[in-house]
């Protein structure tokens, strides 16, 4: 079974400049979500789809980041413009379902930032 | 609010030597706990999870026990082995009010095991 994938691995920038990040998640899993990691510390979610539909972005800087998945499958985040902060490696994972019974999350490889 | 406390790293060992990370917690109603391990160069992965207390996980020789009394999740293992060397992410995760499921991670502790 094909893991996550994630495009591009590695991205530099500058700032006020804009990124996008790819993610393909593994054939039938509904719940897809982007965590960004800053280096020394675990990963925070910024945004948890549900098949098309968005069910947590409370943490998303909505001024800064947007995100969308597109027919339930593939999904890409926007950065416009960048900041320094934005510095870190971006996580997407999915799993089979989010409710009542937890089911593992699967994480791909991941993004690395860097903004200067 | 909902957090994840870890052991400082890194940590360094020598092979076959007993291993143990700290992990406590803080949440309101009843968290499922995770670790997740993280080798170079390649994306997290469940190693083990315990969904309520008293429950204990276990993986390719790692253990961690839900104690509720204590808030904690501590990761052992009775000899560790230089493939081991990752970084080691305790995790919970709580149903929302909007009804998902969310997991908030520890800052991860980095081990490294000698030959």
């Amino acid at each position: 079974e094909a893991g996550v994938a994630q495009s591009p691995r590695y991205k530099i920038i500058e700032k006020r400049q804009s990124v996008a990040f790819w993610c393909n998640p593994i054939s039938g899993h509904a719940t897809l979500y982007w965590y960004q990691q800053i280096l020394g510390q675990g990963p925070k979610l910024l945004i948890q789809f549900q098949n098309n539909g968005v069910v947590d972005d409370s943490q998303l800087p909505k001024d800064r980041f947007s995100a969308e998945r597109l027919k339930g499958v593939d999904s890409t985040l926007k950065i416009q413009p960048a900041k320094l902060e934005d510095s870190a490696v971006y996580l997407c994972a999915s799993s089979l379902v989010d409710r009542a019974l937890y089911y593992e999350q699967y994480f791909g490889p991941g993004t690395r930032l860097t903004v200067t | 609010g909902n957090s994840v406390t870890q052991m400082e790293g890194p940590v360094t060992l020598s092979e076959e030597a007993f291993l143990t990370i700290n992990c406590t917690y803080t949440a309101t109603g009843y968290p499922s706990l995770f670790w997740y391990v993280q080798y170079p160069g390649e994306g997290l992965q469940l190693l083990l999870k315990a969904t309520k207390a008293d429950d204990k996980g276990s993986n390719k020789g790692f253990e961690a026990t839900y104690r509720k009394e204590t808030t904690s999740f501590h990761l052992e293992k009775g000899s560790v082995q230089v493939s081991d060397s990752a970084v080691y992410f305790c995790a919970l995760s709580l149903v929302t009010q909007g009804g998902s499921e969310k997991l908030v991670f520890g800052k991860g502790t980095k081990l490294t095991v000698n030959p």
